[in-house]
């Protein structure tokens, strides 16, 4: 059965700098996204992607975050300049035509 | 600020018996309804998604939807160990772009 796939499974980074996290989405899909949660918190919503722009995102998706698919089977997250606040699970997504959304794995992001 | 809101639990119910799960949501033109199950560490897995009002069966499964009410439930049948994890109740908006808001979940445990 078709599944998103994302890499890293963990990643450790320093205060301030850059990570990009990577997400292979069902190879018929459409629509991507990209969501977070915090270790006891709620899934949150970032960003969503269609037709090689975004289509909606989140008031937690500030200058510092950036989507892109660089090619016809990768979707990245990048985070420009990461704080301990950006500490969290981050799941990937896609969806075809219709409604329903498949997440990925997820990344599990550390920010000391 | 739309919500969707969920009893934390946890609930816990014995092996074999009927677990019953709420979920009541704010926005009146949400559209679409998903039940996700989340184990500890891991990303939110579909269970259900339903549309209109009524009940839609899936095996053990059984979502309920009352629009008038903004309620949506999940019942699980025979329940078993297995099943015990986090409950995620989420809604999708009337774009089929949109983004998923998602509750905070019910924990269910399933004695044996």
């Amino acid at each position: 059965e078709p599944e998103v796939t994302q890499t890293p499974s963990h990643q450790v980074t320093q205060m301030g700098q850059e990570v990009i996290l990577r997400c292979v989405p069902i190879s018929n899909h459409l629509y991507f996204y990209w969501y977070r949660q915090i270790l006891g918190q709620k899934v949150e919503f970032l960003v969503s992607f269609y037709n090689n722009e975004i289509s909606e995102k989140s008031e937690i998706f500030d200058d510092q975050f950036s989507v892109e698919r660089p090619d016809g089977s990768n979707f990245t997250l990048k985070i420009r300049s990461t704080k301990l606040e950006d500490s969290a699970m981050y799941f990937c997504a896609s969806s075809a035509a219709e409604e329903t959304q498949y997440f990925g794995p997820g990344t599990r992001l550390l920010v000391l | 600020q739309k919500e969707v809101e969920q009893n934390s639990g946890p609930l816990s119910v014995p092996e074999g018996a009927i677990a019953s799960l709420n979920c009541t949501y704010s926005d009146r033109v949400s559209q679409s309804f998903f039940w996700y199950r989340q184990y500890s560490g891991k990303s939110p897995e579909l269970i259900m998604s339903i549309y209109s009002n009524g009940d839609k069966e899936d095996g053990r499964f059984t979502a309920q939807l009352n629009k008038a009410s903004q309620y949506v439930s999940l019942l699980i049948r025979d329940s078993q160990p297995s099943d015990s994890a986090t409950y995620l109740c989420a809604v999708r908006g009337y774009s089929s772009a949109s983004k998923i808001i998602f509750g905070s979940g019910t924990r269910l445990s399933i004695r044996p």
